[in-house]
């Protein structure tokens, strides 16, 4: 059974970098049938996709944040990270780590983190 | 990007209640849908996957159906821990934009 856990910052100031790390244990980030993705929702909101990475590094961003957005992947510790610049309170919000099995014709996040709350304040 | 529109935002149901959640597509996605149970502090949970097909360890009390624009969840008879939020999500192009929620109350 996969299991993925958020680390990082509870509280950024604006205008700095927001940088979170995911954990994967239970199994290999390693792996041809997975999408490695990053989801946020902000509070009292929905959910937003923000991108994900395969592990061979080749990441897709949702282009609302494309120009402030990098997903890196580290395969050797079974990471993933998410760094966001320039963020403002719009970035308040709790960030979930998810698996997206796209092993087939679809494609389903499977398992998901926890989430952390990242909090936009000075 | 592709917008989807959940139907109704919430609804105040009863335990044994038979409910449906509509799900709307902004343009054909084909069966690239689907829909996820988030309750608050909890991670959310595939329920329906490709419009129709149940996830593993799902109760059967969940069902999905649709293709191309229109989709449907329904819960046959509500049980207390399906009181949460139910959302859904299109995966035809990136990015895989989700619905609003709709938001299961006790009546």
């Amino acid at each position: 059974q996969v299991h993925l856990q958020e680390s990082g910052p509870g509280l950024v100031k604006p205008s700095q970098t927001l940088s979170l790390t995911c954990t994967v244990s239970g199994g290999s980030i390693d792996s041809e049938d997975y999408y490695w993705t990053w989801i946020r929702q902000p509070p009292g909101k929905g959910l937003e996709w923000i991108g994900h990475i395969y592990y061979s590094g080749t990441a897709s961003y949702n282009p609302s944040l494309s120009s402030r957005l990098t997903i890196s992947v580290d395969t050797s510790k079974d990471q993933f990270s998410l760094t966001l610049l320039s963020v403002t309170a719009a970035d308040t919000a709790v960030y979930y780590c998810a698996r997206a099995d796209s092993g087939n014709w679809y494609v389903t996040l499977d398992s998901w983190g926890q989430g952390t709350l990242v909090a936009v304040s000075s | 990007d592709i917008q989807m529109t959940q139907s109704p935002s919430s609804l105040y149901v009863s335990v044994g209640d038979r409910v449906t959640i509509t799900c709307r597509a902004s343009q054909i996605i084909g069966r690239n849908l689907n829909w996820y149970h988030h309750k608050v502090g909890k991670a959310p949970k595939v329920l329906i996957y490709a419009a129709s097909s149940l996830k593993s360890g799902v109760p059967s009390r969940f069902s999905g159906s649709g293709s191309g624009t229109d989709f449907n969840l329904t819960i046959s008879s509500l049980q207390p821990e399906d009181f949460a939020t139910y959302y859904c999500q299109q995966t035809h192009r990136i990015p895989y934009t989700f619905g609003q929620g709709t938001k299961l109350e006790i009546k």
